[in-house]
């Protein structure tokens, strides 16, 4: 079966742009994550979506922000983007909201900000 | 809240060497742990994980790990490496209250040489 798509795999964006990445989950998975990936701060957590709601989030500022479909498919967006922001974004699905079912990772979208 | 370390952030082998990566975590409740591999320009893939029951955890690619209470440790081995082994390995831990997010390591850089 199809696995965690990611698009687009590659953007390039200037300060102070907006961004929206996709992701749609495998056929099933109804929970959708969203992390963030950098040299410096590693791989840190956005976000986790589960049945169009917004069920977590991790310590970003507002202006990252997300949102789910009833398809379970995912979107983020990154408002007023800064030099920083530029980073690997991975979306991640599972069965549910829980860990113990495990996430099946998508190859992610490589944000570059100029 | 969770933590994880990674005592080393490369980690260079020969071919058919045995190897451990090794994998430390801080938690004031029980945790699930878990061992994510990352090839170049992809994202990740879930090597093993530890829900409960036996602490000695077998996962894809000859790969297994053991969990250590005591120690708060779960360290991941193979016994003979191949070139293909070449990534970057994170180990990754969240609480079992049911919150889906997960907290990594920074990564060991794992180089098989031939």
């Amino acid at each position: 079966k199809a696995g965690v798509t990611q698009t687009p795999r590659y953007l390039i964006k200037t300060r102070g742009q907006q961004v929206t990445l996709s992701c749609s989950p495998i056929s099933g998975h109804r929970s959708v994550s969203w992390y963030q990936q950098t040299p410096g701060q590693g791989l840190q957590f956005l976000f986790e979506y589960f049945s169009e709601t917004q069920r977590n989030k991790g310590n970003f500022p507002g202006r990252f922000s997300g949102r789910q479909f009833s398809n379970s498919r995912s979107e983020m967006n990154v408002s007023t983007l800064e030099l920083g922001d530029s980073a690997l974004y991975l979306c991640a699905s599972s069965l549910a909201p829980d860990t113990h079912y495990g996430y099946t990772f998508g190859s992610g979208t490589r944000l570059t900000v100029v | 809240a969770q933590s994880v370390t990674q005592l080393d952030s490369q980690v260079p082998v020969f071919e058919e060497a045995p190897v451990e990566l090794r994998c430390n975590y801080s938690s004031s409740v029980s945790v699930y742990l878990f061992w994510y591999v990352q090839y170049p320009n992809q994202g990740l893939q879930l090597l093993l994980k530890y829900l409960s029951g036996s602490t000695l955890v077998k996962g894809i690619n000859g790969f297994e790990a053991e969990f250590n209470k005591s120690q708060t440790s779960f360290h991941l081995r193979k016994p003979s490496v191949h070139i293909s082994d070449t990534a970057e390995y994170f180990c990754a831990v969240s609480d079992q209250t049911g919150a889906n997010n997960l907290f990594f390591g920074t990564g060991t850089r794992l180089t098989v040489i031939p």
